[in-house]
């Protein structure tokens, strides 16, 4: 069946460092990807998406590719800041239900 | 609009009991999910609705749980008999779908159930 593995927190960075979170797929067909954040004692928010190979999604400075040579959807930043630390959830959508399978989460940590 | 609202935000009950949370959706939204979170993991999926209709249940969704959508707009999660395996934060989504595209789902806040 379809999943989604990231990779393990918690990330530690101190601020303005460059930030990648790993993620990967097993799907059959083409799914559509997304990284979702959680904020401490807020919902999940949709951080950016891709809806095929070789699309880019991007937000606040956050950025990731669809890759299926790879199956993969890694999350990069060039300077994290403080405000980032939150725990970001990988996900891939089923086209037909648009439901979501989630990654187990990787909770970052900026500190000044 | 402001967004997909859920209630309680909290909810604590003795194992055994029966509890009923609530969950309304974006309102042009005719898609709605339901999710389970436990601590330290991704939401997993337990059912979802198009309009009215719930067109899939995980395996998840034991006959304890029972959900409803009965007008297409709010959505109730109801389980019966509570067990401390139950405890976790309820989340739901809704989103559009149609000619074929499927829009992004937003979330709620989730309600978390503590069940003693």
């Amino acid at each position: 069946g379809n999943s989604v593995t990231q990779m393990e927190g918690p990330v530690t960075l101190s601020e303005e460092a460059f930030l990648t979170i790993n993620c990967t797929y097993t799907a059959t067909g083409y799914p559509s990807l997304f990284w979702y954040v959680q904020y401490p004692g807020e919902g999940l928010q949709l951080l950016l998406k891709a809806t095929k190979a070789d699309d880019k999604g991007s937000n606040k400075g956050f950025e990731a590719t669809y890759r299926k040579e790879t199956t993969s959807f890694h999350l990069e930043k060039g300077s994290v800041q403080v405000s980032d630390s939150a725990v970001y959830f990988c996900a891939l959508s089923d086209k037909g239900t648009g439901k979501l399978i989630f990654g187990q989460g990787t909770t970052l940590q900026v500190k000044p | 609009d402001t967004g997909v609202s859920q209630n309680p935000r909290h909810k604590i009950t003795k194992r055994g009991q029966n509890v009923t949370f609530r969950c309304d959706p974006i309102s042009e939204h005719n898609r709605l999910y339901w999710y389970r979170q436990t601590l330290g993991q991704g939401p997993e999926f337990l059912t979802y609705f198009q309009n009215e209709a719930q067109l899939e249940k995980s395996r998840l969704l034991s006959d304890r749980f029972s959900a409803e959508r009965p007008k297409g707009s709010f959505s109730t999660l109801e389980i019966q008999r509570t067990e401390q395996g139950d405890s976790a934060m309820y989340l739901c989504a809704s989103s559009s779908s149609g000619q074929g595209k499927i829009i992004s789902a937003f979330f709620g806040q989730g309600t978390r159930l503590t069940v003693v």
